[in-house]
């Protein structure tokens, strides 16, 4: 079975910008969430998304969002880009809502300037 | 708030010896607690998990320990080889919510 895929792999990006980034989760799987790990911080919860609807959502503003289409694969859109999203974006699939184990994609790392 | 911590950065161990990696975590409400390992350039990767209801669970060459009481999570790694180089992340759930994070601990193994 496939594992979750993320596109692209790297971006840069300027100051203002938007970006939407991609994830496809694994097959069968329903659920997925998005974090974003910046150098020195833990994994921080951006939202999760289960049946393309958006189930729980992190403390970013909301220039970060996200959607979930009927096929599970997931999107997020950060608008107005600042120097500070520049981080490692990273997707997880889980077969169901909450689901305890999340298996994770290789991320997108995002380069603002 | 929730808060889950590690409680040493970097960890450094001879190949061959076995390694500890420390949690520390605030909620007394958690109830699921999972060890992620993450080498550079890959995304986070399932070691082992365990629920509130146990003390300790063992994987192939991973024991992960869990003290309620003072709040502490362990993971264990038995025979550590370089290919356990990587950044190690504990994390909570409480109930439906979302999983919690901690900073990552670096273990290195020295060939």
């Amino acid at each position: 079975k496939a594992g979750v895929t993320q596109t692209p792999r790297y971006l840069i990006k300027t100051r203002g910008q938007q970006v939407t980034l991609s994830c496809s989760p694994i097959s069968g799987h329903r659920s997925v969430s998005w974090y974003q790990q910046t150098p020195g911080q833990g994994l921080q919860f951006l939202f999760e998304y289960f049946s393309e609807t958006q189930r729980n959502k992190g403390n970013f503003p909301g220039r970060f969002s996200g959607r979930q289409f009927s096929n599970s694969r997931s999107e997020m859109n950060v608008s107005t880009l600042e120097l500070g999203d520049s981080a490692l974006y990273l997707c997880a699939s889980s077969p169901g809502a909450g689901s305890e184990t999340q298996y994770f994609g290789p991320g997108t790392r995002l380069l603002v300037l | 708030g929730e808060s889950v911590g590690l409680h040493l950065p970097t960890l450094s161990v001879q190949e061959g010896d076995n390694s500890i990696i420390n949690c520390a975590y605030s909620n007394s409400a958690s109830d699921y607690f999972i060890w992620y390992k993450q080498e550079s350039g890959k995304g986070p990767q399932f070691i082992i998990d365990i629920r509130s209801n146990m003390d300790k669970r063992q994987g192939q060459r991973v024991t992960v320990l869990l003290n309620k009481t003072v709040k502490h999570l362990s993971l264990q790694i038995a025979a550590t080889q370089p290919g356990d180089s990587a950044v190690y992340f504990c994390a909570e759930k409480t109930g439906a919510n979302n999983l919690f994070f901690g900073t990552g601990t670096r273990l290195t193994v020295i060939p």
